[in-house]
């Protein structure tokens, strides 16, 4: 059983759409990160979100932290091709234990 | 600050055959973790250590896998008689002191093991 649920799992889009992943719990983290990963590649971080309701934005990507701090969100605006990836959420709960999401398979068709 | 690092980065072997990798944290970063990522899923947590204290061990390590990190630095990851099963992606990731958050671990760019 996950402890972080994320949807969709797979997104198939056309250069320029908007898009929005989500990532979802039952469980309160302390933070959350969100990760990129490319195939043959570990996972790079895009951002970490701590405080409930927090809203980070990186150029197109803007992220949003649940109130109860058991939820986020990643909208990508205008999505291009370099956009394409695994998109990875991780909580992190007690004793410094980090919980991963399944992922969510995005591609951007030029 | 180099970031994390591991070695080797592809590793094929024979089933039965003993493996080891290694990874190198971030240097401030007192935490380090290992988790086993299989094509398109999640990382799967394996082990982790703080400092040179292996603190909590995964149920999917079976008997086969040992980790170690005796200085408190690098780690490395054991396989031993290894099985078609275990191919797949091996990551490791630190946190700890030096970080913007010392809640965000860092990883690096993963062995990639196929046991034929």
């Amino acid at each position: 059983t996950q402890l972080l649920e994320q949807s969709p799992q797979f997104l198939s889009i056309q250069e320029g759409e908007n898009l929005t992943v989500y990532c979802n719990s039952s469980s309160v983290f302390s933070s959350l990160q969100w990760y990129r990963q490319e195939p043959g590649e570990g996972p790079v971080l895009l951002v970490t979100v701590v405080t409930g309701g927090e809203v980070k934005k990186l150029k197109r990507l803007t992220f949003q932290f649940g109130d109860a701090r058991k939820d986020s969100s990643l909208h990508i605006t205008a999505a291009q091709p370099g956009d394409t990836g695994l998109y990875l959420c991780a909580g992190a709960g007690n004793f410094n234990k980090f919980y991963f999401g399944s992922g969510t398979k995005l591609n951007v068709k030029p | 600050d180099t970031g994390v690092s591991q070695d080797p980065r592809h590793k094929i072997t024979k089933r039965g055959q003993n493996v080891t990798f290694r990874c190198d944290p971030i240097s401030e970063h007192n935490r380090l973790y290992w988790y086993r990522q299989t094509l398109g899923q999640g990382p799967e947590f394996l082990t982790y250590f703080q400092n040179e204290a292996q603190l909590e061990k995964s149920r999917l390590l079976s008997d086969r896998f040992s980790a170690e990190r005796p200085k408190g630095s690098f780690s490395t990851l054991e396989i031993q008689r290894t099985e078609q099963g275990d191919s797949a992606m091996y990551l490791c990731a630190s946190s700890g002191r030096g970080g913007p958050s010392t809640d965000t671990q860092y990883f690096g760019p993963g062995t990639r093991l196929t046991v034929l």
